[in-house]
């Protein structure tokens, strides 16, 4: 078993939709990482948590710490949101990062 | 924010000939730069960790002979893929840690497509 399980693996949605994606991990952490990547291969880092909720325009990533999950949602979704979004855990004590395998969206106009 | 220049995007080259991966931080100072190999559909893996001025260290099963990792400054790290061969086409990416502690996150590259042929 994976330490860090994402799921859906794929998802397609109707342009405005809401959409969420989820991770779970099995490992302490000091910090989660929500990262994007594009069909080019280039990964932007969206969010880092601790704890909490973030948000960052239609972007909203929560961390239960306690039930080890986090979530990542994607209000009114757009076709540029398109993408693989990779969750990433820290663990204490070390600067690597265990990935999950991603999960793929589609976002049809 | 802190960008990570990663060049060349993309490379093809013929077997048996070595490819230098380069990898800049533009605005930070990289102490710390993690070199990811990524095959198709999967996750990013963990090839190496360089510490700028001291040697880099391998994970389990990377050649460091074949993956030769120099981060001679704060500002580049390079990653040579020494005589290279068909196996070792795939999807390579740099990713620094912004500053000296891990609470300040890390960025990554654009990442660097090779194709041995």
């Amino acid at each position: 078993k994976n330490e860090v399980e994402q799921s859906p693996q794929n998802l397609t949605a109707q342009e405005g939709e809401f959409i969420t994606i989820n991770c779970s991990y099995s490992v302490g952490i000091s910090a989660l990482h929500w990262l994007q990547q594009h069909p080019g291969g280039g990964i932007v880092s969206l969010f880092m948590l601790s704890s909490g909720k973030k948000k960052h325009g239609r972007l909203i990533a929560t961390i239960n710490i306690q039930e080890k999950h986090s979530s990542l949602h994607i209000t009114a979704s757009h076709p540029r949101d398109s993408a693989v979004y990779i969750c990433a855990v820290k663990p204490p004590n070390t600067d690597k990062l265990i990935f999950g395998t991603g999960t793929r969206l589609q976002v049809f106009p | 924010g802190a960008v990570v220049s990663q060049h060349p995007s993309w490379v093809i080259c013929k077997s048996g000939t070595s490819v230098k991966i380069e990898c800049r931080s533009l605005d930070f100072q990289a102490t710390t730069m993690f070199w990811y190999r990524q095959f198709p559909k999967q996750s990013l893996m963990l090839m190496a960790t360089s510490n700028e001025g001291s040697k880099a260290t391998y994970e389990q099963g990377v050649e460091k002979d074949k993956f030769l990792i120099n981060h001679a400054s704060l500002t580049l790290s390079t990653l040579t893929v020494t005589s290279a061969h068909p196996e070792d086409s795939s999807f390579y990416i740099c990713s620094a840690r912004v500053g000296r502690d891990w609470y300040y996150g890390y960025t990554f590259g654009s990442g660097t497509r090779l194709t041995v042929v």
